[in-house]
């Protein structure tokens, strides 16, 4: 089945560095990967829509300076979390669309495929 | 953005017994998904059940789904002391979108 694989799993980092977390999808190719925010006990919250070949849409709220995507092929997006800081410490999770599932009514009908997550925590 | 709220916030149940988590949403779907998270853990996923579908079953689950009333339910029977964990529906708008994740029902059941 689809594996999507999210790297790494968890990272301790102090603040003000910056810290990469990708995102991979494996045997399928995803021209758009999601990613989410989770914070202790709280649902995910969606960041951002990545897109290949073009710039990530932002939700609200979310400081596209501080969180850069970049999704440069069809099976990698990468989120850096730049001059992180404590409360930047949380579970982000991404996810991935099959391209070849089609983005039509019946075609959308399938599970995305989610990453295993990412533990951040800033000291 | 989050779709709306899911009840109960929490449950506790014995196992053998039946839990029942329902999930509100407010704008227009092309399925929804039920996904189950362990603690620290990753998602996993449950159940599809499309715009079109109002019960479809799979193992020990059962979902329902009103359209008309933007709800939907997921049913678990016979509860082991494995399937405590958070619980949360996320709803597909279809067209290559985002899920958007309700807030979660966390599920606890005693042996």
């Amino acid at each position: 089945g689809a594996v999507v694989s999210q790297h790494p799993s968890w990272v301790i980092c102090k603040s003000g560095t910056s810290v990469k977390i990708e995102c991979r999808s494996l045997d399928f190719q995803a021209t758009t990967m999601f990613w989410y925010r989770q914070f202790p006990k709280q649902s995910l919250m969606l960041m951002a829509t990545s897109n290949e070949g073009s710039k990530a849409t932002y939700e609200q709220g979310v400081e596209k300076d501080k969180f850069l995507i970049n999704h440069a092929s069809l099976t990698l997006s990468t989120l850096t979390v730049t001059s992180a800081h404590p409360e930047d410490s949380s579970f982000y999770i991404c996810s991935a669309r099959d391209a070849s599932r089609g983005q039509n009514i019946g075609g959308s009908n399938q599970p995305q495929h989610f990453g295993d997550g990412t533990r951040l925590s800033i000291l | 953005s989050q779709q709306g709220e899911e009840d109960p916030q929490a449950l506790s149940i014995q196992e053998g017994e039946n839990a029942t988590m329902n999930c509100s949403y407010k704008t227009s779907i092309n399925n929804l998904q039920w996904y189950r998270q362990n603690s620290g853990r990753g998602l996993v996923h449950l159940i599809l059940i499309r715009s079109n579908e109002r019960e479809k079953h799979s193992g020990r689950l059962r979902v329902t789904l009103d359209t008309s009333k933007k709800s939907s339910s997921l049913l678990i029977t016979a509860s082991r002391a494995a399937d405590t964990a958070s619980y949360f529906c996320a709803t597909d708008a279809g067209q290559g979108t985002a899920l958007i994740f309700g807030k979660g029902t966390t599920l606890s059941v005693s042996s």
